[in-house]
Protein backbone atom coordinates (compact mmCIF):
# COMPACT_ATOMS: atom_id res chain seq x y z
CA UNK A 1 0.00 0.00 0.00
CA UNK A 2 1.04 3.50 -0.92
CA UNK A 3 2.13 5.74 2.22
CA UNK A 4 0.20 8.65 3.55
CA UNK A 5 1.87 11.73 5.45
CA UNK A 6 0.04 13.35 8.09
CA UNK A 7 1.22 16.05 10.67
CA UNK A 8 1.35 14.63 14.00
CA UNK A 9 -0.76 16.96 15.62
CA UNK A 10 -3.49 19.86 15.36
CA UNK A 11 -5.69 22.28 17.81
CA UNK A 12 -9.09 23.76 17.08
CA UNK A 13 -11.72 25.33 19.33
CA UNK A 14 -15.26 23.57 19.60
CA UNK A 15 -18.07 24.71 17.10
CA UNK A 16 -14.88 26.05 14.48
CA UNK A 17 -14.76 23.61 11.28
CA UNK A 18 -11.55 21.61 11.31
CA UNK A 19 -9.23 20.46 8.03
CA UNK A 20 -6.82 17.85 8.56
CA UNK A 21 -4.75 17.25 5.62
CA UNK A 22 -2.88 13.59 4.00
CA UNK A 23 -0.61 13.33 1.60
CA UNK A 24 -0.43 10.43 -0.55
CA UNK A 25 1.50 11.46 -3.14
CA UNK A 26 2.38 7.72 -4.56
CA UNK A 27 -1.34 6.79 -4.63
CA UNK A 28 -2.00 4.49 -7.80
CA UNK A 29 -5.39 4.48 -9.59
CA UNK A 30 -7.04 1.85 -8.08
CA UNK A 31 -6.19 2.96 -4.10
CA UNK A 32 -9.20 3.97 -1.61
CA UNK A 33 -8.88 6.74 0.69
CA UNK A 34 -10.04 5.78 4.01
CA UNK A 35 -10.49 8.55 7.57
CA UNK A 36 -10.59 5.98 10.41
CA UNK A 37 -10.59 7.50 13.77
CA UNK A 38 -9.41 6.12 17.93
CA UNK A 39 -11.32 8.41 20.21
CA UNK A 40 -9.61 7.80 23.28
CA UNK A 41 -9.83 4.09 25.36
CA UNK A 42 -11.26 2.58 22.02
CA UNK A 43 -10.82 0.91 19.16
CA UNK A 44 -10.79 2.51 15.61
CA UNK A 45 -13.64 3.41 13.72
CA UNK A 46 -14.46 4.07 10.19
CA UNK A 47 -14.92 7.80 9.16
CA UNK A 48 -15.56 8.28 5.67
CA UNK A 49 -13.46 7.10 2.68
CA UNK A 50 -13.61 8.01 -1.47
CA UNK A 51 -11.85 7.57 -4.75
CA UNK A 52 -11.79 10.44 -6.89
CA UNK A 53 -14.89 12.99 -5.99
CA UNK A 54 -15.53 14.58 -2.57
CA UNK A 55 -17.72 12.94 -0.37
CA UNK A 56 -20.05 13.57 2.45
CA UNK A 57 -21.56 11.55 5.43
CA UNK A 58 -22.95 12.69 8.42
CA UNK A 59 -19.92 12.56 10.03
CA UNK A 60 -17.73 14.33 7.95
CA UNK A 61 -16.57 15.57 4.29
CA UNK A 62 -13.72 14.23 2.15
CA UNK A 63 -12.06 16.68 -0.21
CA UNK A 64 -9.85 15.03 -2.54
CA UNK A 65 -7.33 16.59 -4.66
CA UNK A 66 -7.86 17.23 -8.43
CA UNK A 67 -4.57 14.46 -8.98
CA UNK A 68 -5.14 12.55 -5.79
CA UNK A 69 -1.79 13.12 -4.33
CA UNK A 70 -3.56 14.76 -1.22
CA UNK A 71 -7.12 14.83 0.48
CA UNK A 72 -8.86 16.67 3.31
CA UNK A 73 -10.80 15.59 6.24
CA UNK A 74 -13.83 18.34 7.14
CA UNK A 75 -15.04 17.94 10.56
CA UNK A 76 -17.21 20.64 9.66
CA UNK A 77 -18.10 22.09 13.57
CA UNK A 78 -15.79 20.19 16.00
CA UNK A 79 -17.28 19.54 19.20
CA UNK A 80 -15.25 18.07 22.55
CA UNK A 81 -15.75 14.45 21.30
CA UNK A 82 -14.14 14.59 17.80
CA UNK A 83 -10.88 14.54 19.88
CA UNK A 84 -9.04 11.74 19.00
CA UNK A 85 -6.62 10.39 16.90
CA UNK A 86 -7.11 10.35 12.60
CA UNK A 87 -6.22 8.13 10.48
CA UNK A 88 -5.87 8.88 6.68
CA UNK A 89 -5.04 5.06 4.75
CA UNK A 90 -4.80 4.11 1.43
CA UNK A 91 -6.86 1.02 0.53
CA UNK A 92 -6.45 -1.19 -2.77
CA UNK A 93 -9.08 -3.39 -2.53
CA UNK A 94 -7.80 -5.66 -5.48
CA UNK A 95 -4.72 -6.48 -3.48
CA UNK A 96 -5.89 -7.42 0.09
CA UNK A 97 -7.73 -6.20 3.13
CA UNK A 98 -5.14 -5.15 5.43
CA UNK A 99 -5.30 -1.77 7.18
CA UNK A 100 -1.64 -0.44 7.30
CA UNK A 101 -2.15 2.24 10.31
CA UNK A 102 0.56 4.99 10.40
CA UNK A 103 1.33 7.47 13.06
CA UNK A 104 -2.28 9.67 12.76
CA UNK A 105 -2.93 13.34 13.67
CA UNK A 106 -3.76 13.63 17.15
CA UNK A 107 -6.97 16.21 16.99
CA UNK A 108 -7.22 18.22 20.27
CA UNK A 109 -10.46 20.49 20.52
CA UNK A 110 -11.06 23.02 23.13
CA UNK A 111 -13.90 25.13 24.71
CA UNK B 1 -26.50 -3.62 17.71
CA UNK B 2 -23.79 -4.32 15.54
CA UNK B 3 -20.65 -4.84 17.09
CA UNK B 4 -17.18 -6.37 18.26
CA UNK B 5 -16.81 -7.87 21.58
CA UNK B 6 -13.51 -8.46 23.07
CA UNK B 7 -13.35 -10.44 26.74
CA UNK B 8 -11.24 -9.54 29.09
CA UNK B 9 -11.29 -5.90 28.88
CA UNK B 10 -7.93 -5.88 31.36
CA UNK B 11 -6.16 -9.29 32.09
CA UNK B 12 -2.73 -8.99 34.01
CA UNK B 13 -0.85 -12.24 33.95
CA UNK B 14 2.46 -13.61 34.24
CA UNK B 15 5.50 -14.80 31.91
CA UNK B 16 4.56 -18.21 30.84
CA UNK B 17 1.06 -18.55 31.92
CA UNK B 18 -0.78 -19.44 28.58
CA UNK B 19 -3.89 -16.97 28.35
CA UNK B 20 -6.52 -16.80 25.44
CA UNK B 21 -8.29 -13.31 24.63
CA UNK B 22 -11.76 -14.19 23.08
CA UNK B 23 -13.20 -12.30 19.73
CA UNK B 24 -16.50 -12.21 18.80
CA UNK B 25 -18.49 -10.41 15.98
CA UNK B 26 -22.58 -10.65 15.31
CA UNK B 27 -22.42 -9.02 12.01
CA UNK B 28 -21.81 -12.55 9.62
CA UNK B 29 -18.41 -11.01 8.57
CA UNK B 30 -15.98 -13.63 6.80
CA UNK B 31 -12.84 -10.97 7.63
CA UNK B 32 -11.22 -10.50 11.40
CA UNK B 33 -8.19 -9.63 12.13
CA UNK B 34 -5.78 -9.26 15.41
CA UNK B 35 -4.13 -5.57 16.04
CA UNK B 36 -1.49 -4.90 18.94
CA UNK B 37 -1.11 -0.95 19.63
CA UNK B 38 2.16 0.14 21.23
CA UNK B 39 3.02 3.48 22.23
CA UNK B 40 5.31 5.10 18.79
CA UNK B 41 4.60 1.99 16.75
CA UNK B 42 0.89 2.37 16.01
CA UNK B 43 -1.65 -0.61 15.34
CA UNK B 44 -0.07 -3.51 13.76
CA UNK B 45 -1.66 -6.80 12.31
CA UNK B 46 -0.96 -9.76 14.18
CA UNK B 47 -3.11 -12.53 12.11
CA UNK B 48 -5.98 -12.48 10.09
CA UNK B 49 -8.58 -14.63 8.90
CA UNK B 50 -10.89 -14.64 5.61
CA UNK B 51 -12.86 -17.33 6.68
CA UNK B 52 -13.31 -19.83 8.59
CA UNK B 53 -10.40 -22.52 8.74
CA UNK B 54 -8.49 -20.00 6.89
CA UNK B 55 -5.96 -17.92 8.73
CA UNK B 56 -2.65 -16.46 8.17
CA UNK B 57 0.37 -14.24 9.62
CA UNK B 58 0.16 -10.30 9.77
CA UNK B 59 2.97 -8.05 10.26
CA UNK B 60 3.97 -9.51 13.88
CA UNK B 61 2.48 -12.90 14.41
CA UNK B 62 5.65 -14.48 16.20
CA UNK B 63 4.47 -14.98 19.80
CA UNK B 64 0.99 -15.82 18.84
CA UNK B 65 -1.86 -18.28 17.75
CA UNK B 66 -5.36 -17.67 16.37
CA UNK B 67 -8.15 -20.40 15.09
CA UNK B 68 -10.98 -19.38 13.40
CA UNK B 69 -13.48 -22.88 13.83
CA UNK B 70 -16.54 -20.77 13.95
CA UNK B 71 -17.52 -17.63 11.18
CA UNK B 72 -18.41 -15.42 14.63
CA UNK B 73 -15.12 -16.30 17.18
CA UNK B 74 -11.31 -15.56 16.31
CA UNK B 75 -9.35 -16.59 19.67
CA UNK B 76 -5.98 -14.79 19.77
CA UNK B 77 -3.87 -17.32 22.37
CA UNK B 78 -0.55 -16.61 23.84
CA UNK B 79 0.81 -19.84 24.47
CA UNK B 80 3.64 -18.37 26.21
CA UNK B 81 3.71 -14.80 27.31
CA UNK B 82 6.52 -12.77 27.30
CA UNK B 83 6.95 -9.07 28.89
CA UNK B 84 7.31 -8.05 25.54
CA UNK B 85 3.49 -9.02 25.00
CA UNK B 86 1.95 -5.79 26.75
CA UNK B 87 0.01 -4.02 24.68
CA UNK B 88 -3.20 -2.91 23.77
CA UNK B 89 -5.31 -5.42 21.68
CA UNK B 90 -7.91 -4.99 19.14
CA UNK B 91 -10.16 -7.17 16.97
CA UNK B 92 -11.97 -6.19 13.92
CA UNK B 93 -14.19 -7.57 11.43
CA UNK B 94 -15.59 -6.81 8.12
CA UNK B 95 -17.32 -7.95 5.49
CA UNK B 96 -15.21 -9.40 2.42
CA UNK B 97 -16.89 -8.88 -0.42
CA UNK B 98 -14.28 -6.98 -2.75
CA UNK B 99 -15.84 -4.31 -2.57
CA UNK B 100 -14.79 -0.45 -1.43
CA UNK B 101 -17.52 -0.42 1.20
CA UNK B 102 -15.86 -3.10 2.95
CA UNK B 103 -15.12 -0.92 6.46
CA UNK B 104 -13.76 -2.48 9.43
CA UNK B 105 -15.40 -2.98 13.06
CA UNK B 106 -13.01 -2.77 15.88
CA UNK B 107 -13.84 -3.97 19.40
CA UNK B 108 -12.76 -2.02 22.49
CA UNK B 109 -9.81 -3.48 23.00
CA UNK B 110 -7.64 -5.56 25.49
CA UNK B 111 -5.22 -4.19 27.93
CA UNK B 112 -2.75 -6.86 28.70
CA UNK B 113 0.12 -7.12 30.86
CA UNK B 114 2.65 -9.25 31.07
CA UNK B 115 4.94 -9.20 34.51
Amino acid sequence: DAKTTQPNSMESNEEEPVHLPCNHSTISGTDYIHWYRQLPSQGPEYVIHGLTSNVNNRMASLAIAEDRKSSTLILHRATLRDAAVYYCILRDYQAGTALIFGKGTTLSVSS
Amino acid sequence: EAQVTQNPRYLITVTGKKLTVTCSQNMNHEYMSWYRQDPGLGLRQIYYSMNVEVTDKGDVPEGYKVSRKEKRNFPLILESPSPNQTSLYFCASSPLTGHHTDTQYFGPGTRLTVL
